[in-house]
């Protein structure tokens, strides 16, 4: 048990479908996190939010949309989704992304991850 | 730029036998955040150890220990009598503190530890 909880865990959806994935962390950080992992490739940062506020898109296609209610809580809206983004999707947070010293010395916990499966 | 190479794509190694796994990276900044995380099938990346570029101090934690060496860029991992349960994927990543947060993953070496 992590702290970061993800669901689902398993999607298969169609190119012309809607969905959401969730993610919710217990450890009262205020930064958030979403990655792509595809195989053989290293992980590639989506977004980061910080107290809400997004702070990184790291050029991600307007097919993926995150929302971030609350520090607690992330989501990443799906749509018209292609074959090449079924990947598995990690969320992860940290401790809020503040002053500079703090930044790189935060320690990012992950969830287990949302295997999407495109067809 | 900054970058982490993981050379080792796959180790399989028999249980009770020692296996290091390398890490290299590439910075510019002389002050930078080193770690390891491990990847079970579960899927959850699992923090190890985080290392910062002024402590190069190895590191021990049971049956696992770090060797960090600035001179040669490499920040390796090595697991002592290696157990089943120690398979997974495991990553290295970088964080710079040229005012940005980001890790630099390197493409992870995946470990199998054969009964």
């Amino acid at each position: 048990e992590t702290g970061v909880t993800q669901t689902p865990r398993h999607l298969v959806m169609g190119m012309t479908n809607k969905k959401s994935l969730k993610c919710e962390q217990h450890l009262g950080h205020n930064a958030m996190y979403w990655y792509k992992q595809s195989a053989k490739k290293p992980l590639e940062l989506m977004f980061v939010y910080n107290f809400k506020e997004q702070t990184e898109n790291n050029s991600v296609p307007s097919r993926f949309s995150p929302e971030c209610p609350n520090s607690s809580h992330l989501f990443l809206h799906l749509h018209t989704l292609q074959p090449e983004d079924s990947a598995l999707y990690l969320c992860a947070s940290s401790q809020d992304l503040t002053s500079g010293g703090i930044k790189a010395k935060n320690i990012q916990y992950f969830g287990a991850g949302t295997r999407l499966s495109v067809l | 730029a900054q970058k982490v190479t993981q050379a080792q794509t796959e180790i399989s190694v028999v249980e009770k036998e020692d296996v290091t796994l390398d890490c290299v990276y590439e910075t510019r900044d002389t002050t930078y955040y080193l770690f390891w995380y491990k990847q079970p099938p579960s899927g959850e990346l699992v923090f190890l150890i985080r290392r910062n570029s002024f402590d190069e101090q190895n590191e021990i934690s049971g049956r696992y220990s770090w060797n960090f060496q600035k001179s040669t860029s490499s920040f390796n991992f090595t697991i002592t009598a290696s157990q089943v349960v120690d398979s997974a994927v495991y990553f290295c990543a970088l964080i710079d503190t040229s005012g940005t947060y980001k890790y630099i993953f390197g493409t992870g070496t995946r470990l199998k530890v054969l009964a």
